[in-house]
């Protein structure tokens, strides 16, 4: 079955950039969305179709996606961001939804 | 603005049924392309998904836990539900509803129901 990857954590200093991996098989032929959940929140979606931000997420979020690794990247990262990550596919081979096992940001 | 509500007993017997609702505000759960979404996270863990269903009927389930669950809809009362059978404790976790435009992304959630699996 199709599996994810991401470092557990990442941190960074207010106002530098911080970057999420997530790691996949030939990940750069899926769709990768990615999620950011607060603390005691739901997930919240913050990137679909790889590069796209739904209405009201800053355009300090982005992300990427080629070969194996598909990568969210928050620019000026502020307090604020500090929270969990997850991305995820469809794996079109089992008919199911994947989700990566999260990284943990924290703000420094 | 679509809303999600995910309601039902916060305790469950060990060998017995979990039952969660999610009832959608806001629009029509037969919106066309909409598939309807469950995922579940147990405490400190991550994200796990459950299932989907189609408007029109189609249903996806999760390889790990498709002999135990069933996703159904009820257009009339704007609800989808949720039925998990024989729960054991490592059912324990939060319980998301969730809309799928397209079946791709998830982008509008409940805010979550805690369930309990415990005698």
């Amino acid at each position: 079955s199709y599996v994810l990857t991401q470092p557990p954590s990442v941190s960074v200093a207010p106002g530098q950039t911080a970057s999420m991996t997530c790691g996949g098989n030939k990940i750069g032929n899926k769709n990768v969305h990615w999620y950011q959940q607060m603390p005691g929140q739901a997930p919240a979606l913050v990137i679909y179709y790889d590069k796209d931000r739904p209405s009201g997420i800053p355009e300090r979020f982005s992300g990427s996606n080629s070969g194996n690794t598909a990568t969210l990247t928050i620019s000026r990262v502020e307090a604020g961001d500090e929270a969990d990550y997850y991305c995820q596919v469809w794996d079109s081979n089992n008919d199911r939804v994947v989700f990566g096992g999260g990284t943990k940001l924290t703000v420094l | 603005q679509v809303q999600l509500q995910e309601s039902g007993p916060g305790l469950v017997k060990p060998s017995q049924t979990l039952s969660l609702t999610c009832t959608v505000s806001g629009g029509s759960i037969s919106s066309n392309a909409s598939f309807w979404t469950w995922i579940r996270q147990p405490a400190g863990k991550g994200l796990e998904w459950i299932g989907r269903l189609y408007t029109g009927g189609t249903t996806n389930y999760n390889p790990s836990l498709k002999s135990r669950v069933t996703i159904s809809l009820d257009a009339s009362e704007n609800q989808f539900s949720l039925k998990l059978t024989s729960v054991t404790a490592a059912d324990t976790a939060v319980y998301y509803c969730a809309r799928a435009p397209l079946g791709s992304y998830s982008d509008y959630w409940g805010q979550g129901a805690l369930v309990t699996v415990s005698s």
